[in-house]
């Protein structure tokens, strides 16, 4: 089945370390991909995607389409950071699908 | 504030009941999506409209339905409900094939 997986449930650093959160994907062809932040079960925001090739509050986010991936990186995690993290894919239908979510912990 | 619109922000019912949630999309978004969340389940994708018109279904249940009205505004309901429905109920929308979706606040579902 084609699907977005996020195989960290859980990830904690300290502030000023590096962080990077995994997400894999299975679907075939050039995917749409996106990452979306949510803060303490607020509405989801969008940070990212791929078509775009930005960098938001510092974090940023490669395809890989050998590996098929998508991991979210941010070289100093702040504590603000602190949030859950879902990887996302859009499908023909403009659907989107997302991962399970990784919720970042950022600690002092 | 997104410009995506969901009343009410919280509500609890009882189990058996029915329930209505409405979204407001972001001026001149076409499309509504719902997606309810839970703890064990994450983000799972209901329903999408466009236009007025249902586009696509994905894991919603007999017990619930959707339309889109002619304003474009949306309206998710529940019935028969089950303690397993206390959720986040969210409501997206989008414009074009280059955005991304924009999401409401959610309408958190509390069955008692």
């Amino acid at each position: 089945a084609q699907r977005v997986t996020q195989p960290e449930k859980l990830l904690s650093v300290f502030k000023g370390a590096p962080v990077e959160l995994k997400c894999n994907y299975s679907y075939s062809g050039s995917p749409e991909l996106f990452w979306y932040v949510q803060y303490s079960r607020q509405r989801l925001q969008l940070l990212l995607r791929h078509i775009s090739r930005e960098s938001i509050k510092g974090f940023t986010a490669d395809l890989n389409k050998g590996e098929t991936s998508f991991h979210l990186k941010k070289p100093f995690a702040q504590e603000e950071d602190s949030a859950m993290y879902y990887c996302a894919h859009r499908g023909s239908n403009y659907k989107l699908t997302f991962g399970k979510g990784t919720l970042l912990t950022v600690n002092p | 504030d997104s410009g995506v619109t969901q009343t009410p922000k919280h509500l609890i019912t009882a189990t058996g009941q029915r329930v209505t949630l409405r979204c407001s999309p972001r001026s001149g978004d076409l499309s509504v999506y719902w997606y309810q969340q839970s703890l064990d389940q994450g983000l799972q994708f209901l329903i999408q409209y466009y236009n007025g018109e249902e586009r696509a279904k994905g894991n919603i249940l007999e017990r619930f339905s959707a339309q889109q009205f002619p304003d474009l505004h949306s309206e998710l309901n529940l019935s028969s409900l089950e303690l397993g429905d206390s959720a986040l109920y969210f409501c997206a929308s989008s414009d074009s094939v280059k955005s991304g979706y924009t999401f409401g606040s959610g309408t958190r579902l509390t069955v008692v």
